[in-house]
């Protein structure tokens, strides 16, 4: 089936510093990547649609100079958090779609959890 | 604007059968999905339905009324693995999926 790992599953990190996570997709290929934001007891927030060289789409209210997305191949999606902050610390999680696969299945990666402290 | 409405919490017990509702109000619809959450871990994919009706998957049914903006997922023989948030979602008029908050399925022995 088709599988997408997230890296790293957690991290920790100092206020001021910038922290990446990066989104594979293992057994596909994925034009279109998405990151979600989920806080504790809350549903998932789409940040932002990650497009295959093309520049990502970034919801209402997400700073994109602070969350840089880059999606330089078709297996793989980076979220860069910028001078992050204690309110950055989230679970952060990347979805894929497979571009020969039904349009309307996302595959879910594990999810990494941010704590800055 | 545009709002998915789930139960918070639901309780049931082992073995039995549990209906969990979704309500939405969207800029358009273009398919309903649920997904399973365990605690600290990803979303994975239960079903899509986009016509009304019932889909049944196993010991999961989901339904789907588009005229009423109504779904349920029905879970029957209960097992404690089912312990977790299900997730009702709508892709709406832009292929953007618009979620709910979850609803925290708490099965007791």
């Amino acid at each position: 089936g088709a599988v997408v790992s997230q890296h790293p599953s957690w991290v920790i990190c100092k206020s001021g510093t910038s922290v990446k996570i990066e989104c594979r997709s293992l057994d596909f290929q994925a034009t279109t990547m998405f990151w979600y934001r989920q806080f504790p007891k809350q549903s998932l927030m789409l940040m932002a649609t990650s497009n295959e060289g093309s520049k990502a789409t970034y919801e209402q209210g997400v700073e994109k100079d602070k969350f840089l997305i880059n999606h330089a191949s078709l297996t793989l999606s980076t979220l860069t958090v910028t001078s992050a902050h204690p309110e950055d610390s989230s679970f952060y999680i990347c979805s894929a779609r497979d571009i020969q696969g039904p349009d309307y299945e996302q595959y879910f990666g594990p999810g990494t959890r941010l704590t800055v402290t | 604007g545009q709002n998915i409405d789930q139960p918070t919490e639901m309780t049931a017990t082992e073995g039995a059968i549990v209906q969990i509702n979704c309500t939405y109000q969207t800029s358009g619809f273009n398919g309903l999905f649920w997904y399973q959450q365990h605690a600290g871990e990803a979303p994975t994919f239960l079903s899509y339905n986009v016509l009304d009706g019932l889909e049944e998957k196993g010991r999961f049914s989901s339904f789907l009324s588009r005229s009423k903006g109504y779904s349920y997922l029905l879970l029957k023989e209960l097992q404690m693995k089912d312990s977790a948030s299900y997730l009702c979602a709508v892709r709406d008029s832009n292929y953007q999926l618009i979620w709910g908050a979850g609803t925290k399925l708490i099965i007791k022995p």
